[in-house]
């Protein structure tokens, strides 16, 4: 069955700092990768995905994911955190269309605080 | 704004009521998708429609639980009986059918209450 793992419950950063929200996945197949963000009394919105090509995909508020297919892993990175940057991160999977209902599989969350 | 809208966004109701959530998607978006998000939990999937056809339901979703999308356009998830383990998040998305689409639009969610 396909999951997605999101190791860490919380990550902590200081404002101008580099950040990481880590996210590795198990599935069979080509996996299509992706992140969504959800600030308090908000939806999920969608922040960037990966499909096929590059291993390096940006995405929005300056966020770019790194895809390493031997790790399985989908790691959200930006070079320089904000305060406003600080929510919850997911990070989800879906089969490679062929059929398949294109539903995500979610992770349990990170949640990112950036200090002033 | 994602353009999805949900209503009611709060509900609160006594165990043993029924309620019922609506979810109006962007005209555009064929594919529909119901979710139900705990404390501390990610967004568990529930069922999905494409067009008025509803084409998978997660065991999560006992006989309690209906959902509809007649003409396509809006969608309905009731629940019958709640009980207080029904007391979540309940998320709508919508989406485009296709092989190199994925990403959804989620709505704000309606947040059940049973008491």
């Amino acid at each position: 069955a396909q999951s997605v793992a999101q190791p860490e419950d919380q990550v902590n950063v200081a404002e101008g700092n580099p950040l990481t929200v880590k996210c590795t996945y198990s599935v069979s197949g080509n996996p299509y990768l992706f992140w969504y963000v959800q600030y308090p009394n908000r939806g999920l919105q969608f922040l960037l995905k990966y499909i096929t090509g590059d291993n390096l995909v940006k995405g929005s508020y300056g966020f770019e994911a790194e895809f390493n297919k031997s790790q399985t892993s989908f790691h959200l990175k930006k070079p320089s955190a904000l305060v406003s940057d600080s929510a919850l991160y997911f990070c989800a999977v879906r089969l490679n269309y062929g059929g398949a209902t294109n539903k995500l599989i979610f992770g349990t969350g990170t949640l990112l605080a950036v200090q002033p | 704004d994602t353009g999805v809208s949900q209503d009611p966004r709060h509900k609160i109701t006594k165990r043993g009521q029924n309620v019922t959530f609506r979810c109006d998607p962007i005209s555009e978006h064929n594919r529909l998708y119901w979710y139900r998000q705990t404390l501390g939990q990610g967004p568990e999937f529930l069922t999905y429609f494409q067009n008025e056809a509803q084409l998978e339901k997660s065991r999560l979703l006992s006989d309690r639980f209906s959902a509809e999308r007649p003409k396509g356009s809006f969608s309905t998830l009731e629940i019958q009986r709640t009980e207080q383990g029904d007391s979540a998040m309940y998320l709508c998305a919508g989406g485009l059918a296709g092989p190199d689409t994925g990403e959804l639009f989620f709505g704000e969610g309606s947040r059940l209450t049973v008491l």
